[in-house]
């Protein structure tokens, strides 16, 4: 299975700051369409996870500009780059290449 | 909208059956999936189908335990879990379009305790 790996796994951040995720796999997630499936959740206290990012770098509809993804091959990285209360939760990155699909294991973001 | 139904508390060994109603798409046009979370911890796939429901992959985890099912007469993905365990006691979320999970449900408790 491919193992995607977080860090940091907690990240304290001051309102107005930036911060970043780091997210890495195990293997090359290109798929043979030429696609990387490479996502982003964010998952507010007592909800359900809510997509951010998908194939690496396109914001879903409704999410804030503030939220960009980049990379490439087995590394990516989740930017947010002014911080608001609202972004408190665990962001997740989950690979949608090789089955079985993964996640990784959540980076945990609060306001310090 | 994806909503869940079916959850509940089962001793180990025995079985539930979950359900997912969507709305608001065309339901037989999409992959479908379940993924799960343990209270506390983080996100795990449990299974996917096809569109035309030909097609099913599971984690190693719940293989032979549960089936995922579709009824896209009825806009509908079912999860048919035998065998249960202690360690599969989570929340079970519905999930659309497995590569990128872009619209999920609220989730289902599933408990599995004596």
């Amino acid at each position: 299975d491919v193992v995607m790996t977080q860090s940091p796994l907690s990240l304290p951040v001051t309102l107005g700051q930036p911060a970043s995720i780091s997210c890495r796999s195990s293997q090359s997630l290109v798929y043979s369409d030429g696609n990387t499936y490479l996502n982003w959740f964010q998952q507010r206290p007592g909800q359900s996870p809510r997509r951010l990012i998908y194939k690496v770098s396109n914001r879903d509809s409704g999410v804030p500009d503030r939220f960009s993804g980049s990379g490439s091959g087995t590394d990516f990285t989740l930017k947010i780059s002014r911080v608001e209360a609202e972004d408190v939760g665990v962001y997740y990155c989950m690979q949608g290449t090789h089955w079985p699909f993964t996640f990784g294991p959540g980076t945990t973001v609060d306001i310090k | 909208q994806l909503v869940e139904s079916g959850g509940g508390l089962v001793h180990p060994g025995g079985s539930l059956r979950l359900s997912c109603v969507m709305s608001g798409f065309t339901f037989s046009s999409y992959w479908l999936s379940w993924v799960r979370q343990a209270p506390g911890k983080g996100l795990e796939w449990v299974a996917m189908i096809s569109v035309d429901g030909s097609k099913k992959n599971y984690v190693d985890s719940v293989e032979g335990r549960f089936t995922i099912s579709r009824d896209n007469a009825k806009n509908s993905l079912f999860l048919q879990m035998n065998s249960l365990r202690a360690e599969d006691t989570a929340v079970y979320y519905c999930a659309r379009e497995p590569r990128g999970l872009d619209y999920w449900g609220q989730g289902t408790l599933v408990t599995v305790s004596s």
